[in-house]
């Protein structure tokens, strides 16, 4: 198994919502990874995990929680949005973070759309 | 810090064409350099990579990289695209000492023509 999940694909909602992204990996991996993608934009790193500790927050607003369960899920708890953080939110993972970050993988991504 | 600079949005080019996409990067420290692609509606898939050793790399798909450290460049290239390479490339590098890090580049869109 060589694929990270994300649910769901695509999810719309209002600014006064609570909604919650999912990812999940089988490859074993111990650091995981959220970016953000605006439309014909590059990726921007917004957290990483490692061993289930958040390690990096790259200055994201509280109103994005991550949160990492377990070392197969990965989860990003999202509370009183704003139209501009619609984007597509993309899950990655990669083996242990010490040494080499030789490859990550992607997930499809959840396309986010806050009304 | 790092940076990456893909000076060319979109990179037009007929079916069994050669192509360059071009990629430069800036650091004060040694650095990985990686090329990834994305097609519609899809996560990103890495196409191939520059750690150490060879500075020309070859990747999946028939795409090759060459590093040059004088010019701080690591173009892609292949000899000859078809259609379904119609993708977003982009160029990336990581510092060597945090190596979760990774830095993308804008994107190149590479539209094959029939």
């Amino acid at each position: 198994d060589t694929e990270v999940t994300q649910t769901p694909k695509h999810l719309v909602m209002g600014m006064t919502n609570k909604k919650s992204l999912k990812c999940e990996q089988h490859m074993g991996h111990r650091a995981m990874y959220w970016y953000k993608q605006k439309a014909k934009k590059p990726p921007e790193l917004m957290f990483v995990y490692s061993y289930e500790k958040l390690s990096i927050n790259e200055s994201v607003p509280s109103r994005f929680s991550p949160e990492c369960p377990n070392s197969s899920l990965l989860n990003l708890h999202l509370h009183a949005l704003q139209p501009e953080d619609s984007a597509l939110y993309l899950c990655a993972s990669s083996h242990p973070p010490t040494g080499v970050n030789e490859k990550l993988f992607f997930g499809s991504g959840t396309q986010l759309s806050v009304l | 810090a790092q940076s990456v600079t893909q000076l060319d949005s979109q990179v037009p080019v007929f079916e069994e064409a050669p192509v360059e996409l071009r990629c430069n990067y800036s650091s004060s420290v040694s650095v990985y350099l990686f090329w990834y692609v994305q097609y519609p509606n899809q996560g990103l898939q890495l196409l191939l990579k520059y750690l150490s050793g060879s500075t020309l790399v070859k990747g999946i798909n028939g795409f090759e990289a060459e590093f040059n450290k004088s010019q701080t460049s690591f173009h892609l290239r292949k000899p000859s695209v078809h259609i379904s390479d119609t993708a977003e490339y982009f160029c990336a590098v990581s510092d060597r000492g945090a190596t979760n890090k990774l830095i993308f580049g804008t994107g190149t869109l590479l539209a094959v023509q029939p």
